[in-house]
């Protein structure tokens, strides 16, 4: 089955302590994304990547990395989370940036205490 | 980059009747226009899209329109049922060079009422 896999789908941490957060697709998508979900404000784009070793920043990406070492895996990493991290992050690919639909995993809901 | 302007933010609408959603956008290079739909708890879900060269599409109850002298467009659901309710955003990207990813409106919360 054609997905995107995000891991875990609940964290709850404490300030500053490093986590990640795993996406991987199986897909083949060349592009794939990070957006965080918080209320009013809509989804916004947080990283992207073009393809393998090619990321670059979205409207929101202080406080984030990202790394792709592989076409399938699009990790997010936050090196010393703070409170107003807390949100829903959604990771998403396509096959291309401009004309292909994304396909969105099923969701990080994190909270930094 | 581009923005994305997004009304209604809720829209209460009696079952059968229609919903129509509007989004305008700024960036004139924007050329495809797709709206996702996201169900309470669940990760957004493509349910239609547009490409600038076309004015409307339709599947089913759905359609989309597309007016890009006005930077424009509209989401219509016709003979909404109680499965309709959710949020819906709707997104643009700029096509034929940069990398800026979709950029998406705020979102709509569509309540069917009984």
């Amino acid at each position: 089955e054609a997905q995107v896999t995000q891991n875990p789908r609940y964290l709850i941490t404490v300030t500053g302590k490093k986590l990640t957060v795993t996406c991987s697709q199986n897909m083949n998508h060349e592009y794939m994304s990070w957006y965080r979900q918080d209320p009013g404000l809509g989804l916004r784009q947080i990283y992207y990547s073009m393809n393998v070793e090619v990321t670059d920043k979205g409207d929101v990406p202080e406080g984030y990395k990202v790394s792709r070492k592989e076409k399938r895996n699009f990790p997010l990493i936050l090196e010393s989370p703070s409170p107003n991290q807390t949100s829903l992050y959604f990771c998403a690919s396509s096959r291309d940036r401009e004309y292909s639909p994304l396909h969105f995993g099923n969701g990080t809901r994190l909270t930094v205490t | 980059g581009e923005n994305v302007e997004q009304h209604p933010s809720t829209l209460s609408v009696q079952e059968g009747d229609s919903a129509v959603i509007k989004c305008t956008y700024s960036d004139s290079a924007s050329n495809y226009f797709p709206w996702y739909k996201q169900e309470l708890g669940k990760r957004p879900q493509l349910i239609i899209d547009i490409r600038s060269n076309v004015g409307e599409k339709k599947d089913q109850r759905i359609a989309v329109t597309l007016n890009k002298t006005a930077k424009h467009f509209s989401l219509h659901i016709t003979e909404t049922q109680p499965e309709d309710s959710a949020v819906y955003f709707c997104a643009a990207i700029p096509t034929g060079g940069g990398a800026d990813g979709l950029t998406f409106g705020k979102g709509t919360h569509l309540i069917i009422q009984p």
